[in-house]
């Protein structure tokens, strides 16, 4: 089965603090994506990678950035915490071919005091 | 651009009783079309996906949905609830965006099932 891990699944931060959001697959997926989710809105992208080192913007990529240095790993960056990036973050991943399908983790639930 | 609608935002049926979850969506290609099912606190699962071919798709847990292109539609349908089918269910589209395939999600319908 494939496997997408979120090291934390609930983090509590202040305003202003750096935040890391870890995710690992280990079906050496080309492609991994965070999305963020939030009541009535669905889940909405952020960022994607197609290879390591390469990144491109979703809908929402205001105020995270992203890092993709090894194949298995996208990490999720938050350089100032706000109060309005309170919410549950879902990384993904999947293989660049016709019929793919991309595999969720569990999610990270963050909130900003 | 693409998107996904889910017109609703919560529905409530009895266990054993027949499920029909909306879903329309507008791309200007050949859309690839999925429903995953969301339990509380947890991740998204796949429940099913189309691609090309027939039409009618089966899917895990004895969900179907059908494309019709006609109507841009992709309905999710179930002939008898069981109370763990008590979730959020997303309806997402697949499109292009540079070398990956990323999903357009609609907003959900939460299911509650009474016994």
């Amino acid at each position: 089965d494939v496997k997408v891990t979120q090291s934390s699944r609930y983090l509590v931060k202040r305003t202003g603090e750096k935040v890391f959001l870890e995710c690992v697959q280990d079906m050496d997926h080309e492609n991994m994506f965070w999305y963020r989710q939030d009541p009535g809105l669905g889940l909405r992208l952020i960022y994607f990678s197609y290879d390591v080192k390469m990144k491109e913007k979703g809908d929402i990529p205001e105020g995270y950035s992203v890092s993709r240095e090894k194949k298995e790993r996208f990490s999720l960056i938050l350089e100032s915490a706000s109060t309005n990036q309170t919410s549950m973050y879902l990384c993904a991943s999947s293989v660049t071919r016709t019929g793919n399908t991309i595999y969720f983790g569990e999610g990270s639930w963050l909130t900003v005091v | 651009a693409q998107s996904v609608t889910q017109p609703d935002i919560h529905i409530t049926v009895s266990e054993g009783a027949s499920l029909e979850l909306r879903c329309n969506y507008s791309y200007g290609a050949t859309p690839y079309l999925f429903w995953y099912v969301q339990s509380p606190g947890q991740g998204l699962q796949l429940l099913l996906k189309y691609f090309s071919g027939d039409t009618l798709v089966q899917g895990i847990k004895g969900f179907e949905a059908e494309f019709k292109r006609s109507q841009s539609s992709f309905n999710l349908r179930k002939p008898s609830v069981h109370w763990s089918d008590a979730a959020e269910y997303f309806c997402a589209v697949g499109v292009l965006s540079g070398s990956a395939r990323q999903l357009t999600f609609g907003s959900g319908t939460q299911l509650t099932v009474l016994p």
